[in-house]
Order: structure tokens, then sequence, then C-alpha cells
């Protein structure tokens, strides 16, 4: 079973509506991140959390929210999507404890479309 | 606004031959270096982590890291066809959140 779980896979939507991207882990991570890819940009990272009580503004978190609703659960929502947020997203979780707390291990990814 | 940067590719050579790929980053102090392997269209997979200055082996993957040129790099020995890939460099922020940044990652293409 994956360790780190997307839903959904693929999503195709047209303007204006909302979207909610889901994630999961079973890693027993604190840490969790959302990253959208598109080509030519590499990753960049939109939300992250430390812990259910901590979310914080990543370099393009404009247009998106976050809801961390437990320590394994880690949600992205595009209130009202329009097509430049058309991409490739990545939830990805790392764990605080150790020398490797920024060791991330990423989720399979959503190709959302916005039509 | 901290940065990694790569050659984006692609790095062609020839089975079997040595695939070097090379990151710089911006941030001096930055003190964690990452290199994931991934194919296209699926996800970023962690193959090496390197805390020290030197060299750290690990099967045909070697990372080496110099802080003081602030240069980290890969470099895969008897390259297979399957390696074909893009390898991302990630480094991570001296600040006090210590987030990673990611490069655009080399595209690697091994030549059967």
């Amino acid at each position: 079973d994956a360790d780190v779980t997307q839903t959904p896979r693929n999503r195709i939507t047209k303007t204006g509506k909302r979207i909610m991207l889901e994630c999961s882990q079973t890693k027993g991570h604190d840490r969790m991140y959302w990253y959208r890819q598109d080509p030519g940009l590499g990753l960049r990272l939109i939300y992250y959390s430390f812990d259910v009580k901590d979310i914080n503004k990543g370099e393009i978190s404009d247009g998106y929210s976050v809801s961390r609703q437990a320590q394994a659960k880690f949600s992205l929502s595009l209130e009202s999507a329009i097509p430049n947020q058309t991409a490739l997203y990545f939830c990805a979780t790392s764990d605080s404890l150790g020398r490797a707390y920024n060791e991330q291990f990423f989720g399979p990814g959503t190709r959302l479309t916005v039509l | 606004q901290k940065e990694v940067e790569q050659n984006s590719g692609p790095l062609s050579v020839p089975e079997g031959a040595i695939a070097s790929l090379n990151c710089t980053y911006s941030d001096r102090g930055s003190q964690s270096f990452f290199w994931y392997r991934q194919y296209s269209g699926k996800s970023p997979e962690l193959i090496m982590s390197i805390y020290s200055n030197g060299d750290k082996e690990d099967g045909r993957f070697t990372a080496q890291l110099n802080k003081a040129s602030q240069y980290v790099s890969l470099l895969i020995r008897d390259s297979q066809p399957s390696d074909s890939a893009t390898y991302l460099c990630a480094v991570n922020d001296s600040g006090g959140y210590q987030k990673v940044t990611f490069g655009i990652g080399t595209k690697l293409q091994v030549i059967p």
C-alpha cells in the first residue's frame, strides 16, 4: 500500500469551480506540503504544515487554501479555479525527528486541468 | 530569494558511462542536500541525502558536497537506460522554518 495517497489522480474542471485535492499519509510524519509542478518551472511550494495547528504559506499561495484535518490528512482547495492553475500537484511529507527532517516523500500526484 | 540552479539538459550519456549532474545553491546556511529522481509523469523519489562535505556513496550513486563552493553533484556510475529521468536537486532553507527549495531538474538520457 502507498504511504502517501492523493485523490483524485486526474481532474478536469471549468473556470470558476471550487476544487479540493486530498492527501493522506500512513507514514506517521508530522510535516506535510503541497507543491505544484509546471514544465520549466520545477516544483513550487504552495503551503506547508509542520503540525495540525501550524500552517504556512509557500511561495505561490495566492488562489489556494489548505486544511490540516488531522496529522495524516492535508487538503488543498482552489476556491475559484482559473486556467493558469492547470498543473501537476504533489503532496509530500517529512518527519521532524532526527537529522532527516527535510527528506520528503511524495504522493503520486494529481493532474489538474482547468478549462 | 533562495535559489537552486541546475542545467535543465538534456544530458545524454552512453550506456555504461558515468553521468555527472551538477547543482549550485545560493543559501550559505544550508545544511541538508538531496537528490530526487523523477520519471516522466511520476512523482519525485528521494535517492540520496548528504549533509557533510565530501562524498557519499550508495550503490552506483555518489553525491558530492562542497559547502565552500556552494556546489553539490550526483554521479551515476555504469549508467543504464532505466536511469533516464529528471534529477532534482533540493536544498534546505536556513531560515526559521526549514523548508526545501528544489531546482528545476536535469533531464538525463542514457543511450543504449
